[in-house]
């Protein structure tokens, strides 16, 4: 069964700074992979989805993540961090012929001054 | 305009009470989904819909039960509500079936068991 990995419970980050956002998977065959952001009281955003093809997606709000099969993972990253950007990330993986998806356990990044 | 709306927004019941959560979509989407959110923010699949046709049952207890009367709706009715039934539930919708399809997300609905 397919698993998804996110290593950093909290992460904070300076305004204006640079972001990665860690997530691993398991699954045997490519995956699809999302990342979606949940701010606080909310419902989950889509932010980028990977499913073939280049292997750096661009997403919204000028957020992107790069699929690196060798090392199973799909890391968000972000070059310059808003303060409106703290919010909870979830990092999920979609099975090929199956309609679930299965979410990591997220990452809360926090935006400091 | 909402694509996918859920009510209530808040439920505080006490124990043993049977409530109902009701979603709506407004995206011409084929398939709906239950994910269950528990207090550490993990998210869990519960059910999911395809053309009113029940897919995925995910070992959810009985208590639960989905009901879709159309394409655009799928309600969650639970009964005898338990302590650890606290969570948020969020519904979602995607276009198809498949594990790559988008799924957009309801704004939850915060259900506090007493």
């Amino acid at each position: 069964a397919q698993s998804v990995t996110q290593p950093d419970i909290h992460i904070t980050v300076s305004e204006g700074a640079s972001l990665e956002l860690r997530c691993n998977y398991s699954y045997g065959a490519t995956p699809y992979l999302f990342w979606y952001v949940q701010s606080p009281g909310q419902g989950l955003q889509l932010l980028l989805k990977y499913f073939s093809g280049d292997t750096l997606v661009q997403g919204i709000k000028g957020f992107e993540a790069e699929f690196k099969r060798s090392q199973s993972s799909f890391n968000l990253r972000k070059p310059s961090v808003h303060w409106s950007d703290a919010a909870e990330y979830f990092c999920a993986v979609g099975e090929t012929g199956f309609q679930k998806l299965v979410f990591g356990t997220g990452t809360r990044l926090l935006v400091s001054p | 305009d909402t694509a996918v709306s859920q009510t209530p927004k808040y439920l505080v019941t006490q124990m043993g009470n049977d409530k109902s959560i009701k979603c709506e979509q407004n995206l011409g989407h084929d398939t709906m989904y239950w994910y269950k959110q528990d207090s550490k923010k993990f998210l869990k699949i519960m059910f999911s819909y395809n053309n009113k046709e029940l897919i995925i049952n995910e070992t959810v207890p009985n208590r639960f039960s989905p009901k879709s009367p159309d394409k655009a709706h799928l309600n969650l009715h639970i009964n005898s509500l338990e302590l650890g039934d606290s969570a948020v539930y969020f519904c979602a919708s995607s276009q198809d079936r498949g594990g790559g399809e988008t799924q957009y997300f309801g704004p939850g609905t915060r259900l506090l068991v007493l």
